[in-house]
């Protein structure tokens, strides 16, 4: 067990609808990181948070959004979903120490756009 | 444009038939590599990390070593619950202050008993 977790496990939703993911970092974790994990394209960096403020930006998509809250949760918003956007979302989060930085990644949220 | 390139796709093992693991990376400026494990259906799982080039790492079974140019993650006498995905990543220097890693495709592990 990572500590980071992840909700929900799966999501089955339509074409054209919005889902919002939930990650919550591990104790004293101040950085969050979104990937997407596809059969065709292997783990994709979305978008990293730190501290409430957002640091970098991967291919995510204009559709696609995050934010980081006081409690170090983040969110990830989908929206006008595609069949194409079904995919593994994970979480990651790490903290930097001594110039190291490990990110230990949650379990993921499965989602199957129809 | 920084690069992860792992071989093989796929490697199936007799149990007890060590092997090793390629990560070719291309990256302008190394500021970590990572291996991580990933069971199917679940999130990767932190194994190492090597910072430069002559390092080496080990943990049971699995010994990591970094050159300038490639990774490689020995596995020496593997049982079938060494049976997973095995993915490479690197962080870059040129990232400015972000730690995203560009991950490999992974390498798919097979143990038989």
């Amino acid at each position: 067990d990572s500590g980071v977790t992840q909700t929900p496990k799966h999501l089955i939703t339509a074409t054209g609808q919005r889902v919002t993911l939930r990650c919550s970092p591990r104790s004293g974790d101040l950085s969050v990181y979104w990937y997407q994990q596809s059969l065709d394209q292997g783990l994709q960096f979305l978008i990293q948070y730190y501290n409430g403020e957002e640091r970098a930006k991967g291919n995510i998509l204009e559709r696609f959004s995050a934010q980081q809250f006081p409690d170090l949760h983040s969110e990830l918003n989908l929206s006008s979903l595609e069949l194409g956007d079904s995919a593994l979302y994970f979480c990651a989060s790490s903290v930097l120490a001594g110039g190291q930085e490990t990110q230990y990644f949650g379990p993921g949220t499965r989602l199957l756009v129809l | 444009e920084d690069q992860v390139t792992q071989s093989p796709e796929a490697l199936r093992l007799q149990e007890g038939e060590s092997s090793s693991l390629n990560c070719s990376y291309t990256v302008s400026g190394l500021r970590g590599l990572f291996w991580y494990r990933q069971d199917p259906g679940k999130g990767p799982e932190f194994l190492f990390t090597l910072y430069s080039a002559g390092e080496e790492k080990e943990k049971e079974r699995l010994k990591a070593t970094l050159t300038k140019k490639e990774s490689f993650l020995h596995i020496t006498a593997p049982k079938p619950e060494d049976s997973a995905t095995y993915l490479c990543a690197v962080q870059a220097m040129g990232s400015g202050n972000t730690g995203k890693l560009i991950f490999g495709q992974g390498t798919t592990l097979q143990v038989k008993p």
